[in-house]
């Protein structure tokens, strides 16, 4: 079955402690992506990846980390979290066509609350 | 910079009556622009798409949006309505000439009231 997994779906912890949520694809895209969302602001694009080794800033990179160190894994760190960061996160896949990306395929989701 | 618009947080229907989700864009080369549904709960699903070609795409479910490149628009509609098809509904666009970058909307929030 073809699966955007994300780990954790849910977590509490508190600023400044270093985080790591996952995300892993089995569809073998190439492009993957992360988003946060929040009440009346709808989905902004934290980082994207076209393929391994190759990351870019989305709409509000700041206080994120990612990596793309293989195809179906691409993991968002948060070195220091802090309230501000509190969100629910979403990780997104897709294929390349022409160079460029086509329908994205979401997680289901993890919800952050930093305190 | 490319940017998206919903101008309506809230859109309230009849069951049985066509709806109308709006949408506008904003971008500096060629449009690709989709729509997602996210249930309660749920991440997002795809719902439909134009990147080129006929102007009016069918998608899901039984939805269909135009694309209007002169008003810059891509209205999501539902000849008739579903109370299941309540739910929070995303317009999205991409510029052809930035391949990985991917704007949404606020969301619009459909109720269709039995």
């Amino acid at each position: 079955e073809a699966q955007v997994t994300q780990n954790p779906r849910y977590l509490i912890t508190v600023t400044g402690k270093k985080l790591t949520v996952t995300c892993s694809q089995n569809m073998n895209h190439e492009y993957m992506s992360w988003y946060r969302q929040d009440p009346g602001l709808g989905l902004r694009q934290i980082y994207y990846s076209m393929n391994v080794e190759v990351t870019d800033k989305g709409d509000v990179p700041e206080g994120y980390k990612v990596s793309r160190k293989e195809k179906r894994n691409f993991p968002l760190i948060l070195e220091s979290p802090s309230p501000n960061q509190t969100s629910l996160y979403f990780c997104a896949t897709g294929q390349l066509a022409g160079g460029t990306t086509d329908t994205q395929y979401f997680g289901p989701g993890t919800r952050l609350t930093v305190l | 910079a490319q940017s998206v618009a919903q101008p309506e947080d809230q859109v309230n229907v009849a069951e049985g009556n066509p709806l109308t989700v709006k949408c506008t864009y904003s971008v500096s080369g060629n449009p690709y622009l989709f729509w997602y549904v996210q249930y309660p709960n749920r991440g997002l699903q795809f719902l439909l798409k134009y990147i080129t070609g006929d102007n009016l795409v069918k998608g899901s479910y039984g939805f269909e949006a135009e694309f209007n490149k002169s008003q810059t628009s891509f209205h999501l509609k539902k000849p008739s309505a579903l109370v299941s098809d309540s739910a929070l509904y995303f317009c999205a666009v991409r510029d052809g000439a930035n391949a990985g970058k991917s704007t949404f909307g606020d969301g619009t929030t459909l109720t269709v009231k039995p």
